[in-house]
């Protein structure tokens, strides 16, 4: 099974700040990534598919990169809203899935 | 509005049953594929189970064999039947429909499928 390695699991940023986060799969798998937001409390939300398409609805200052094995989630300038935890997901091996083990963001 | 609403969690002994179910609206539920997601307390998400437009299904280890996805479409329906519950079954679950985002990828050969849209997640406890 593919085996998807988040890095920071938590992390502290103040707004305005640009923040990055990464995601690394144990093969390639392409493009075949996704990141999705969640709150507490809330169900998660996506960001970013197919490792770099914004969709729909999300801010620009969203933004995704990558493929193969190593992927960056980064956020350009850090909104109060941006708060929350974030996963990645591949479905490389679609519909069997597996996320990341997420990473959370802090205010500073 | 697109919508999907999970409703039968509760609270269950270890070794019971729980049928959860996923009421879809606002969308041509039976041209999507659709997802179980799970999530602990305090933890992260973990896929549970698929089930395609055709009625494939698909499970990972930790719970082929104890639990049974379906569908019913003329209902706008998705089921989780979950059997021989243990207490790490305890989760919030999420119910996700698998939004197919690309154009076909002719490289890829596939299109890419992406989880935009999920209900608000039932809670189940297993707990004696």
């Amino acid at each position: 099974a593919i085996q998807m390695t988040q890095s920071p699991s938590s992390l502290s940023a103040s707004v305005g700040d640009r923040v990055t986060i990464t995601c690394r799969a144990s093969q390639g798998i392409r493009n075949d990534l996704g990141w999705y937001q969640q709150k507490p409390g809330k169900a998660p939300k996506l960001l970013i598919y197919a490792a770099s398409s914004l969709q729909s609805g999300v801010p620009s200052r969203f933004s995704g990169s990558g493929s193969g094995t190593d992927f960056t989630l980064t956020i350009s300038s850090l909104q109060p809203e941006d708060f929350a935890t974030y996963y990645c997901l591949q479905d490389y091996n679609y519909p069997a899935l597996t996320f990341g083990g997420g990473t959370k963001v802090e205010i500073k | 509005e697109v919508q999907l609403v999970e409703s039968g969690g509760g609270l269950v002994q270890p070794g019971g049953s729980l049928r959860l179910s996923c009421a879809a609206s606002g969308f041509t539920f039976s041209s999507y594929d659709m997802h179980w997601v799970r999530q602990a307390t305090g933890k992260g998400l973990e896929w549970v189970s698929a089930i395609g437009t055709a009625g494939d299904t698909y499970y990972p280890g930790s719970v082929k064999g104890r639990f049974t996805i379906s569908r019913e479409n003329a209902k706008n329906s998705l089921y989780l039947q979950m059997n021989s519950l243990r207490a790490g079954d305890t989760a919030v679950y999420y119910c996700a429909r698998a939004g197919i985002l690309t154009g076909y990828r002719p490289q890829e050969g596939s299109y890419y499928y992406g989880m935009d849209v999920w209900g608000q997640g039932t809670t189940v406890t297993v707990s004696s």
